[in-house]
């Protein structure tokens, strides 16, 4: 059993590049998260997945978009990175709702220059 | 929506020494708390939660106390050992589909 797996690890942008960044789940849940982290900030949601077919907006949505491909798999992309984009983002996922709370991914380190 | 405060933002102990960390919560309609353990460069993982129910749960060395009239639930770690040192992050949702809404976190520092 992988849980929830991120890729990639590690990422360096320019300034205006695009990217993806993929998520998958193993677990059979329902719903699925994407947060970024940042020091002294914790996490803070950027897009979520209550079920296959729905995404939401969360806290910090700007320069940001989201697809749930499947029940698996939950990827965020950034269109036109900038600076202040630069984070460790975590993917995570849970059973209907937060029943038994978050399993997160690995986490994924990006870099804007 | 909801708002989560946690305090302090950073903890030292001496090693065998009690930990106490609170976190205030405003949604009054908020009923599922958990806490997350985040060791250096690894992900979050969920070492305790805590739903409306109940005021008090433990877990070995590990408990956490809630009370929904004033809003605030509490990590207490006793006989803390240096494998404890880490950032720890409380949070807060309502049942169903809504996410959970972190506090910033506080760095505990165990000091052998």
């Amino acid at each position: 059993n992988a849980g929830v797996t991120q890729t990639p690890k590690f990422q360096v942008l320019k300034t205006g590049q695009s990217m993806t960044l993929q998520c998958a789940q193993d677990m059979n849940h329902n719903s699925m998260y994407w947060y970024r982290q940042d020091p002294g900030m914790g996490l803070r949601l950027i897009y979520y997945s209550a079920s296959e077919g729905t995404t939401d907006k969360g806290e910090v949505p700007n320069g940001y978009n989201v697809s749930r491909l499947n029940k698996r798999e939950f990827s965020l992309r950034l269109e036109s990175a900038a600076p202040s984009q630069t984070s460790v983002y975590f993917c995570a996922s849970s059973e209907e709702g937060t029943l038994g709370g978050y399993t997160f991914g690995s986490g994924t380190r990006l870099t804007v220059v | 929506g909801e708002n989560v405060e946690q305090h302090p933002s950073t903890l030292s102990v001496q090693e065998g020494d009690s930990a106490v960390i609170k976190c205030t919560y405003s949604d009054s309609a908020s009923n599922y708390f958990p806490w997350y353990k985040q060791e250096l460069g690894k992900r979050p993982q969920l070492i305790i939660d805590i739903r409306s129910n109940v005021g008090e749960k433990k877990d070995q060395r590990i408990a956490v106390t809630l009370n929904k009239t004033a809003k605030h639930f509490s990590l207490h770690i006793t006989e803390t050992q240096p494998e404890d040192s880490a950032v720890y992050f409380c949070a807060a949702s309502k049942s169903g589909n809504t996410p959970l809404v972190f506090g910033k976190g506080t760095r505990l520092s165990v000091i052998a």
